[in-house]
């Protein structure tokens, strides 16, 4: 089954903690990204990646950092997560070649940093 | 950045009645996607326009798209009460990042 996945799907901390958000999808698709959703404000844009070794900053990058070292996984590392990081993030890929057809999102990661 | 506007921010109907969405932008795009949601799910694509279409239809919904108002409409015929949800339009740069709006909010009271 085609699909993307996160985990893990609820997790809670401490400020400064380092954590990791994993993210893996199978369907070969070379396009990959991270949002956060908070309400009132829609989704935005934290990071994405073209390709394997290719990424780059979205609309929101502070606090955040990432890594594309193999197509299918896209992790999203919080170094030293603060209380306004509580959020809930997807990850989201999409078709091969470009980022202009539609994204396949995971079921979310729900975040509260303490 | 392109952000996208919709709007209203929150609609409610009776089940059967029409729902129209409406959604901005700001800079030029190569497409225009629409997204729904289901309360704290992750985002489900519904239908996808490129720049150069007006019009497109998918079952129950119909997307316009107005480049020269750099607008969009999501119309949504016989509303079912499934179909409550938050709506979302995302914007495509020519291959950057995809910039989401704030969503609108359905509910279909049956």
């Amino acid at each position: 089954e085609a699909q993307v996945t996160q985990n893990p799907r609820y997790l809670i901390t401490v400020t400064g903690k380092k954590l990791t958000v994993t993210c893996s999808q199978n369907m070969n698709h070379e396009y990959m990204s991270w949002y956060r959703q908070d309400p009132g404000l829609g989704l935005r844009q934290i990071y994405y990646s073209m390709n394997v070794e290719v990424t780059d900053k979205g609309d929101v990058p502070e606090g955040y950092k990432v890594s594309r070292k193999e197509k299918r996984n896209f992790p999203l590392i919080l170094e030293s997560p603060s209380p306004n990081q509580t959020s809930l993030y997807f990850c989201a890929s999409s078709s091969p070649g470009t980022s202009s057809d539609t994204q396949y999102f995971g079921p979310g990661t729900r975040l509260t940093v303490l | 950045s392109q952000q996208g506007e919709e709007d209203p921010q929150a609609l409610s109907i009776q089940e059967g009645e029409n729902a129209t969405m409406n959604c901005s932008y700001k800079t030029s795009i190569n497409n225009l996607q629409w997204y729904r949601q289901n309360s704290g799910r992750g985002l489900v694509h519904l239908i996808l326009i490129r720049s150069n279409e007006r019009e497109k239809h998918s079952g129950r919904l119909r997307v316009t798209l107005d480049t020269s108002k750099k607008s969009s409409s999501l119309l949504i015929t016989a509303s079912r009460a499934a179909d409550t949800a938050s709506y979302f339009c995302a914007t495509d740069n020519y291959g950057q990042n995809f910039v989401f709006g704030p969503g609108t909010r359905l509910s279909v009271l049956p």
